[in-house]
């Protein structure tokens, strides 16, 4: 009964290189939130998808920030032309609901991201 | 926009200590309250919630009560093991207005228990 998994665990990006973050939800989720947590920080949301749809991308930087989450495979959060700013631990969390406050989400280990 | 409170660490307790988390929010719409904790390396755990006024949320030992009155959500545990060293985060869950209910968290607490 596997949870979320996310990869790769760690990841090292040059600045202007692109960054790709991999979620797996859990076993009959399908609903997933990626959130961001820079260092000191609590986390802070970033977007929710449903299968195919882009719910809610309200937390999403405007510019180099894409995700995804397609009827086949992981969702995807992509990160273009890298700045040191973009250094932080990524969270993917899955929920088998989505449309209620008391849904519980579950927490992938995270990406921990370092722009050199 | 709603936002959540909590007090700042690091907390340092011996084994077997009372423990007192406070954590306070603000939020426009009946938001559910959560506890998370996450360990060193890993992800967050659900350690509780409460979903309406008065409910208390209890785990492992631990509990925290929704009082609407205070806004608050305060995470209590008796005694307290060197395995409750953690970070602790305080969360609310409310309609963000843009199609989800998501998770708004506090800055987090180091707990550290000492033998």
């Amino acid at each position: 009964n596997a949870g979320v998994m996310q990869n790769p665990r760690h990841l090292v990006r040059r600045r202007g290189q692109e960054a790709r973050l991999r979620c797996s939800p859990m076993k009959g989720h399908s609903h997933v939130y990626w959130y961001r947590q820079l260092p000191e920080e609590g986390l802070k949301f970033m977007v929710y998808l449903q299968k195919e749809n882009i719910i809610d991308e309200s937390g999403m930087p405007k510019e180099r920030f894409s995700a995804e989450f397609p009827k086949e495979g992981p969702s995807i959060l992509r990160i273009q032309q890298v700045v040191r700013g973009d250094s932080a631990a990524y969270f993917c969390a899955s929920s088998l609901g989505g449309q209620v406050a008391y849904n519980e989400q579950f927490f992938g280990p995270g990406t921990r991201l370092t722009v050199l | 926009g709603d936002s959540v409170t909590q007090m700042e660490g690091p907390v340092t307790l011996s084994e077997e200590a009372f423990l007192t988390i406070n954590c306070t929010y603000t939020a426009t719409g009946y938001p559910s309250l959560f506890w998370y904790v996450q360990y060193p390396g890993e992800g967050l755990q659900l350690l509780l919630k409460a979903t309406k006024a008065d409910d208390k949320g209890s785990n492992k030992g631990f509990e925290a009560t929704y009082r609407k009155e205070t806004t608050s959500f305060h995470l209590e545990k008796g005694s307290v093991q060197v395995s409750d060293s953690a970070v602790y985060f305080c969360a609310l869950s409310a309609y963000s207005g843009a199609g989800s209910y998501q998770l708004t968290f506090g800055k987090g607490t180091k707990l550290s228990v000492i033998p």
